[in-house]
């Protein structure tokens, strides 16, 4: 696509629930980022792909979050038991450069919600 | 620790004001540094600084990178409202892929 697309745009959910965020980057790029935002800081580093694989998860809070990215596009952010403190925008992002050097393209971001 | 600090936190102006925003780095193996202006959701890119002393150009906005002592700035000549914002500097390492980011500073611009 032309750009960066985020679905959904904004999740309302319980506390406990489980939710998936996905990202489908422009055509042809294979790096992509997902990052959280906070009220009031900046993108926060989650995982990165090159491709399928996941070349760097060290970002991920904790086991409650997994990403994929089976066919090297799109890639879909999984939180399973959901706390409020996981309330955030959730920023994907994706560049052309393989080594992930290039800018970084982002989308408008999933605004999640936990009550 | 790697990380990037940006000042001021928040900054309220007048249209046709001048504004400097800074942003320091305490990084190993830094490769280059990011400028983006977040509007409402999605960051947009504004420069990439990868040499000290070469000044970056769009417009009214300018950025210049020092190596040395670890940072940069981003100047905005006579501000508009449209320019109300929040700036990030983001750094990119040699090693790893990780963009680290800043806090951002938030720019009002008022009429």
């Amino acid at each position: 696509g032309a750009g960066v697309s985020q679905t959904p745009s904004n999740k309302v959910t319980e506390k406990g629930k489980y939710v998936e965020l996905r990202c489908d980057p422009i055509s042809g790029h294979t790096a992509l980022y997902w990052y959280r935002q906070s009220l009031g800081q900046g993108p926060e580093f989650l995982i990165y792909f090159q491709g399928t694989g996941a070349a760097d998860d060290s970002g991920l809070p904790n086991d409650r979050f997994f990403a994929v990215r089976p066919e090297g596009s799109v890639s879909t952010l999984k939180i399973q038991r959901t706390e409020r403190g996981d309330s955030a925008v959730y920023l994907c992002a994706s560049s052309s450069d393989p080594s992930g050097a290039n800018v970084l393209t982002f989308g408008a971001g999933s605004r999640l919600t936990v009550l | 620790e790697d990380k990037v600090v940006q000042s001021p936190l928040s900054l309220v102006v007048h249209e046709g004001d001048t504004v400097t925003l800074n942003c320091s780095y305490e990084v190993t193996n830094f490769r280059s540094l990011l400028w983006y202006k977040q509007e409402k959701k999605a960051p947009t890119f504004l420069f990439m600084l990868t040499s000290s002393g070469i000044e970056k150009k769009s417009g009214r906005l300018s950025s210049i990178l020092d190596k040395k002592e670890l940072f940069s700035i981003l100047n905005i000549t006579a501000t508009q409202t449209g320019d109300s914002a929040v700036y990030l500097c983001a750094v990119l390492l040699l090693t790893g892929n990780q963009f680290y980011f800043g806090t951002g500073t938030s720019l009002t611009v008022i009429p």
